[in-house]
């Protein structure tokens, strides 16, 4: 069974630093992967995606890059902001099935 | 483009009760998805349907959980009866296709079970 993990569980920065998030994954059999933010009692919200056949994806101040073969995604917030305070989860499609890790809580100090 | 809707936002009822979660995902989207997410953890897939046929259940706890998407659109999410643990948030999804696509969320329903 897929099991994803996500270092660190929280992570406080100050406002204009730069960051990663991991994102690792045990079966390297994965469609896609994709990375969301949820705020607190709110849904989540897409940031990126990347399919298996790629290596990386950037949006705005963020890019995703992906490593099937290791089992390791991360995720580069570029100079950091108090919006971004927010739990970061990523999700890997195996088969019909998506699993999720647990997430990285970002708290961006300003 | 409006984006998944979900009712109602909370709901509050006694172990052993009945409650429906209602989930209409975005227009044109083929695949439909329900998520629990406990407090603390990540989302787990309970069920997934493409149009109106369920593609994966494999985590759905069938005994007291059933979900339906009839006309291949709006879809429903029952438990009966309740049992403290269903305590969570329930999230809807869906996509374009299910294998490649982006996946968009509603707000979800905070289900709390006394």
């Amino acid at each position: 069974k897929q099991e994803v993990t996500q270092i660190p569980a929280a992570l406080s920065v100050p406002e204009g630093e730069n960051l990663v998030l991991n994102c690792s994954f045990t079966d390297s059999a994965i469609y896609n992967l994709q990375w969301f933010r949820q705020d607190p009692g709110k849904g989540l919200t897409s940031l990126l995606l990347i399919q298996s056949s790629q290596r990386e994806q950037t949006s705005g101040r963020l890019n995703a890059s992906l490593d099937k073969s290791s089992g390791r995604s991360t995720l580069y917030i570029a100079a950091s902001q108090p919006g971004d305070s927010a739990t970061y989860l990523c999700a890997v499609r195996t088969g019909n099935q998506f699993y999720f890790g647990t997430g990285t809580s970002l708290t961006v100090i300003p | 483009e409006a984006g998944v809707a979900q009712s109602p936002r909370y709901k509050i009822i006694e172990k052993r009760q009945s409650v429906a979660f209602w989930c209409n995902p975005i227009s044109g989207h083929a695949t439909l998805y329900w998520y629990q997410q406990i407090l603390g953890q990540g989302p787990k897939l309970l069920i997934q349907f493409q149009n109106n046929g369920v593609v994966d259940d494999s985590q759905l706890p069938k005994d007291r959980f059933s979900a339906e998407r009839l006309k291949g659109v709006d879809s429903t999410l029952k438990i009966q009866p309740a049992k403290l643990e269903d305590s969570a948030v329930y999230l809807c999804a869906s996509s374009l296709e299910a294998t490649s696509n982006e996946q968009f969320f509603g707000p979800g329903t905070r289900l709390t079970v006394l």
